[in-house]
């Protein structure tokens, strides 16, 4: 297996709710990442994990709330959004701490539309 | 992590060679040069990446530049398919607080 699955694809949500995306990878990736990408715009991180714990927070909102339980496993819990967070949320994940020996594997994303 | 400079757009016929050029010349000596791309609506692929040597895989070549402040992602014979935004990223991958950090990337445009 050499992808990296998130779901759902598409999420639509009020600003009241509270919603999880999920990745999951079984490549034996100790790294898992994830980027936000508005449109026409370049990803931009939000938060990396190295061996299950957190190692970097790109000072994201506190609605946001990342969760890696296992080592293939990473969750982002939202809640209570504003329409700005309206984007694609991309996870990847690399062999080690930065993809020395190949790259980050992305998924597919998932379209996050806020109401 | 040493930041990259890419033109906005490039076109390039199908068929030929297309040539993507970087430049980073603030890179230090222990950033590797990764070239990501991404295909309208999917997540980033990852193409190839080098630190001070030439690399070639069945994607892409990489070639980067002796003082290595630059380097060209080289798509051999460019299809329809090639069609899309590249990205150039210089990173330390080493510890646990390595990332990619994306710029505004490269815009290929591959046609008949």
């Amino acid at each position: 297996d050499t992808e990296v699955t998130q779901t759902p694809k598409h999420l639509v949500m009020g600003m009241t709710n509270k919603k999880s995306l999920k990745c999951e990878q079984h490549m034996g990736h100790r790294a898992m990442y994830w980027y936000k990408q508005k449109a026409k715009k370049p990803p931009e991180l939000m938060f990396v994990y190295s061996y299950e714990k957190l190692s970097i927070n790109e000072s994201v909102p506190s609605r946001f709330s990342p969760e890696c339980p296992n080592s293939s496993l990473l969750n982002l819990h939202l809640h209570a959004l504003q329409p700005e967070d309206s984007a694609l949320y991309l996870c990847a994940s690399s062999q080690d701490g930065g993809g020395r020996f190949g790259g980050y594997t992305f998924g597919s994303g998932t379209r996050l539309t806020v109401v | 992590d040493a930041k990259t400079t890419q033109p906005p757009s490039m076109d390039c016929a199908e068929g030929r060679a297309a040539n993507l050029p970087c430049n980073h010349s603030t890179i230090s000596g222990n950033e590797y040069v990764y070239w990501y791309r991404q295909i309208h609506s999917q997540g980033p692929q990852y193409i190839i990446h080098g630190l001070k040597n030439n690399e070639t895989n069945e994607m892409a070549s990489l070639i980067i530049t002796e003082d290595r402040k630059s380097s060209t992602l080289i798509l051999p014979h460019a299809t329809l398919r090639d069609t899309a935004v590249y990205y150039c990223i210089v990173s330390n991958p080493t510890g646990t607080a390595s990332k990619l950090t994306f710029g505004t990337g490269t815009r290929l445009q591959v046609t008949l």
